[in-house]
């Protein structure tokens, strides 16, 4: 199974609001609403931000939200504050025991 | 509070093996799936599989079948990642990370362990 698709880098000013994509297929993405996404400082072990596409662990900011359509699921981070900065990963549960990650998308905060 | 600590940092030649550990606490090992996760220097996320902790079963993804094995000793509520045959593009940080059963969400991340193939 391919790897999800993200843009490689996203970027926006504090305050504001920025979207990130995550592509699949109707095998995984489209198939199941296990779209979890995580976040990555440099140095640092990922942090799960959002699981089952929309749902946001204890401790973690309203200022990120999930959701999906089709076979693309979207993170977006509003009222973007600098430590927003970081990577973040998508991942989907693929059937038959199996996961997939995004590639990747850079956040900037300018 | 619920912990994985993970081995420390590798250094080793090519051809050879290394086992990374995974030593869990604060939370029952056998009612969480422990997954492996690769990431190359400068790369992003590739799962390189998972364990059922109460059978011992593991899964593998595309790619790392064959050289790499996962393992537990629940005795000691631990996980082991084994990569033999080592080759330099295997030279990454290796994290172990929980998974939540009903959600296929990596809850808890260990800290990485650096493994470095290098002649």
């Amino acid at each position: 199974q391919s790897a999800l698709t993200q843009p490689p880098s996203a970027s926006g000013s504090p305050g504001q609001s920025v979207t990130i994509s995550c592509t699949g297929t109707s095998s995984d993405v489209g198939n199941y609403n296990y779209v979890s996404w995580y976040q990555q400082h440099p140095g640092k072990a990922p942090k799960l931000i959002i699981y089952e596409v929309r749902k946001r662990p204890s401790g973690v900011p309203d200022r990120f939200s999930g959701s999906k359509s089709g076979n693309t699921a979207s993170l977006t981070v509003s009222g973007l504050q600098a430590e927003d900065e970081a990577d973040y990963y998508c991942s989907s549960y693929g059937g038959s025991n199996n996961l997939l990650f995004g590639g990747g998308t850079k956040l900037t905060v300018l | 509070q619920v912990q994985l600590v993970q081995s420390g940092s590798e250094l080793k030649k090519p051809g050879a093996s290394v086992k990374v550990s995974c030593k869990t606490s604060a939370y029952t090992f056998t009612h969480y799936a422990m997954n492996w996760v690769r990431q190359a220097p400068g790369q992003g996320l590739e799962w390189v599989g998972w364990i059922n902790t109460n059978t011992g079963n593991p899964t593998y993804a595309q790619g790392f079948t064959g050289r790499f094995v996962l393992s537990l000793d629940t005795s000691v509520s631990t996980a082991y990642l084994q990569i033999s045959s080592l080759e330099a593009e295997d030279t990454a940080v290796y994290y172990c990370a929980r998974i939540t059963a009903v959600a296929y969400a990596f809850d808890i991340w260990g800290q990485g362990t650096m493994v470095t193939v290098s002649s």
